[in-house]
């Protein structure tokens, strides 16, 4: 089965504070993204990355930044932590697209992050 | 990017067919439409995908209008187990290449079933 492991499940981080939260998949994926998800807004697009040191933002990226120096992990960077950023992060990985469209996202479990 | 419109919650109850729906008005030809769920405290898992044809899989069918600006998820049979989020997602390519391309997930449909 494909796996994609968030390294923390639970993290509380004081304002201004760097976060780094590490995701890695063990199916050779191309494709990774970083999502949040907070309640009544759905799960947001962070950035995400079709290769390695490839970066591309996506819908809300300011306060963020990402780095993918191998294939198999895609870390999201919170430079200076804020209260606005507890939420739930949730990283994901495809393959390239191909053919038939499918490429099926597989997700983490999440990390809770709150900021104090 | 297109955008998908769905109800924020359905009811259903358990071993009865459930129908949600999904409007895509603004979809491009080369969009497919996928489909997830999030069970609670869960990331989201796939569900279903589809370009114009119906689809048919182990957990559920895709019916997609002629026009491919709606779509329905059909669950044949809903169990306790399939309360969660049900998000429709348009999958867009980044290029014209069509080789990279990102899922942008709306607010999805809460369904609950009752037992």
């Amino acid at each position: 089965d494909v796996k994609v492991t968030q390294s923390s499940r639970y993290l509380v981080k004081r304002t201004g504070e760097k976060v780094f939260l590490e995701c890695v998949q063990d199916m050779d994926h191309e494709n990774m993204f970083w999502y949040r998800q907070d309640p009544g807004l759905g799960l947001r697009l962070i950035y995400f990355s079709y290769d390695v040191k490839m970066k591309e933002k996506g819908d809300i990226p300011e306060g963020y930044s990402v780095s993918r120096e191998k294939k198999e992990r895609f870390s999201l960077i919170l430079e200076s932590a804020s209260t606005n950023q507890t939420s739930m992060y949730l990283c994901a990985s495809s393959e390239s697209a191909g053919t038939g469209g499918g490429n099926t996202i597989y997700f983490g479990e999440g990390s809770w992050l709150t900021v104090v | 990017d297109a955008k998908t419109t769905q109800p924020n919650s359905m009811e259903s109850n358990e071993e009865e067919p459930v129908h949600l729906p999904c409007n895509h008005s603004t979809i491009s030809g080369t969009d497919y439409i996928h489909w997830y769920r999030q069970l609670p405290s869960q990331g989201p898992e796939y569900v279903i995908h589809g370009l114009t044809s119906n689809v048919n899989n182990r957990m559920a069918s895709l019916a997609i209008a002629e026009d491919r600006k709606s779509s329905t998820l059909i669950l044949h049979r809903a169990t306790l187990r399939d309360a969660a989020v049900y998000y429709c997602i348009l999958r867009a390519y980044l290029n014209s290449g069509g080789s990279n391309y990102k899922l942008t997930f709306g607010k999805g449909t809460l369904l609950t079933v009752n037992p």
